[in-house]
Parts: C-alpha cells; structure tokens; sequence
C-alpha cells in the first residue's frame, strides 16, 4: 500500500531566507509525486510533481522539489520566502502501477509561516 | 472562466436530511474526483469516475452516492446527513487516470447541526 508523510506539522522561516517542506513516501511501483499548496478558504493548487526524468522538478511561484530515490524523499524547496507564500502544503503519492488502484494519497499537509 | 465549479458553497443542514452537491469541470478532463477534508485538514479520496465509469469507491458509508451523468459533471448526493459528515468536500478533475495533475474545485462546506 501506499503512503506519504509530513513529519513536521508547521515551518516556520524568515522572509528572504530559503524554506524546505519535507515529504517522504512509499509506493511498491513508480512513485507519481506532487506538491499542492492551498491557501486559506480556498481548493488545492498544483505546485509541481515528478513523474520520470531529472530529479530536480521545477514549479510554480518559485517552488522545487528533489527526488531522492534511495531516501524516498521529494522534499519541496525554495531559496527565498515570501510571507505570501504562507499557506498549507500537502505532498501527494500515486502508484505507477496498477497496485495503487489510480488512488492518490495525499500527507496530512505542513503549514509553512513565514515571518516578514 | 472557472475550470472546476461546485455549488453550493456552504451547505448547512439538519441530521437527517439529504442533500446533493454539484461539480462541473470545462477542462476537457476524462476523471473526476470527490474528496473529504476534516477539520485537521486531512484530504481522502471518496470516489473517482474515469469517463463516466466508477474507479474508485473508497471505504465510505452507503448513503453517499456519486452520479455522473456526463463527463463534465460529477454530483455527490447524501442520504440521513449525519453530525460526521461535516466537513469540506472538494471536487477535482485530471486529464487521465494516473500521473495526471488535478484540478480543486473551490471546496463546499457542509455543516451538519
């Protein structure tokens, strides 16, 4: 079966310091990851996700996130915050194979805060 | 234009009533989604309809049922409203069925009272 974890309930970073939301899953096929952001009131947003290729995935507003196979890792990332991007994030999985049943499972989310 | 629509925005009932919400996506997208947001804001998949065909049927009482009577439209309806099914629901659509991206809805929240 597949999973994901979020260990870290809330980030907290200063304004112009680089920020990291950590994600660690596990999948028995190919992992499908994604990052989704969700501000307040309001549905999930696509931030980026990894699918196959370089391991460096580059997304919206900013964001990236780093595939690390033998950690099981896709921690998002960004060199700079912006208070703006204080929100909820939630690392999602999805089995390539079959086995997942095409379910995504989503982490419980990380509240990022950053502090101007 | 709004990709991924719901209506109602806030649903606010009584135990035991029915009640329908309505989602409707002018992507283009094949699969269609309903999930539950609680109040810790975990997100579960409830059901997924790939081309107007069900999916995905996760572990959800029986008097939740969804209807999709084309592929734009996605409805979820709910029999004897229970004080545990309050909570956000959201909508969403994907292109396919397997590394797609999804798309939110803008969310509805039932209140049970």
């Amino acid at each position: 079966a597949q999973s994901v974890a979020q260990p870290e309930d809330q980030v907290n970073v200063a304004e112009g310091n680089p920020l990291t939301v950590k994600c660690t899953y596990s999948v028995s096929g190919n992992p499908y990851l994604f990052w989704y952001v969700q501000y307040p009131n309001r549905g999930l947003q696509f931030l980026l996700k990894y699918i196959t290729g370089d391991n460096l995935v580059k997304g919206s507003y900013g964001f990236e996130a780093e595939f690390n196979k033998s950690q099981t890792s896709f921690h998002l990332k960004k060199p700079s915050a912006l208070v703006s991007d204080s929100a909820l994030y939630f690392c999602a999985v999805r089995d390539g194979g079959r086995a997942g049943g095409f379910k995504t499972i989503f982490g419980a989310g990380t509240r990022l805060f950053v502090k101007a | 234009d709004t990709a991924v629509s719901q209506t109602p925005k806030y649903l606010v009932t009584q135990m035991g009533n029915d009640k329908s919400i309505k989602c409707e996506q002018n992507l283009g997208h094949d699969t269609m989604y309903w999930y539950k947001q609680d109040s810790k804001k975990f997100l579960k998949i409830m059901f997924s309809y790939n081309n107007k065909e069900l999916i995905i049927n996760e572990t959800v009482p029986n008097r939740f049922s969804p209807k999709s009577p084309d592929k734009a439209h996605l409805n979820l309806h709910i029999n004897s409203l229970e004080l545990g099914d309050s909570a956000v629901y959201f909508c969403a659509s994907s292109e396919g069925l397997v590394s797609d991206t999804q798309y939110f809805g803008p969310g509805t929240r039932l209140t049970v009272l």
